[in-house]
């Protein structure tokens, strides 16, 4: 039972560059999120997703698209890397339990977009 | 707006002292809960102790205490008996809506001493 891994651990990206980064879960949980992390901001919400098949736009969305094809896998795409997109982040899912279930994160990307 | 806020950028404590972390939130939800996780310098974020804001009484994990004060929309993190182990970034999150997306503060970095 691995949790939640993500692919690539680090990566180095040229502006305008495209890639893409992949979470999986093993814990066959219906909630999975995607987030980036910067110095003296926390974590923000880039997209989500509710179920296969769906996905919904969080606080920061712009630069980046996701899907949700398989319920255990949720990726982020950067169509056209830019500086502004040097980030940690961080995959999340949770399950369907009560109001008190926890997110479980993975280790995190470390993208630096040059 | 900002949804959580963390006051205390940084703070040391003492080994075998008690620490007093800060979190304040705005929401007009009725429900909504509230997460704290602890991210050491590896990295992964771990989850320490959730309050429902339902809870009649506050919430207890081990050294970990959650002070709720519900009016003041308040809900401090105490560590008690801080070790040496305990030097990592804590945040505190608020969990809004039915799809569980969760709104990070800025963090305290806190320090133990020996």
């Amino acid at each position: 039972n691995a949790g939640v891994t993500q692919t690539p651990k680090f990566r180095v990206l040229k502006t305008g560059q495209s890639m893409t980064l992949l979470c999986a879960q093993d814990m066959n949980h219906e909630y999975m999120y995607w987030y980036r992390q910067d110095p003296g901001m926390g974590l923000r919400l880039i997209h989500y997703s509710v179920g296969e098949g769906t996905t919904a736009k969080g606080e920061v969305p712009d630069g980046y698209n996701v899907s949700r094809l398989k319920k255990q896998n949720f990726l982020l795409g950067l169509e056209s890397a830019a500086p502004s997109q040097t980030s940690v982040y961080f995959c999340a899912s949770r399950g369907s339990g009560g109001a008190q279930e926890t997110q479980y994160f993975g280790p995190g990307t470390r993208l630096l977009v040059l | 707006a900002q949804k959580i806020t963390q006051t205390q950028p940084g703070m040391f404590v003492q080994e075998k002292e008690a620490v007093t972390l800060d979190c304040t939130y705005d929401t007009s939800d009725q429900s909504y809960g509230l997460f704290w996780y602890k991210q050491p310098s590896s990295g992964e974020m771990i989850f320490l102790i959730y309050q429902g804001s339902y809870d009649e009484q506050n919430a207890t994990e081990g050294r970990y205490s959650l002070n709720f004060q519900k009016a003041r929309k308040s809900a401090n993190l105490v560590i008690s008996a801080s070790q040496l182990g305990d030097s990592a970034m804590y945040f505190c999150a608020m969990r809004e809506g039915n799809d569980y997306k969760l709104s990070f503060g800025a963090g305290t970095t806190v320090t133990v001493r020996a």
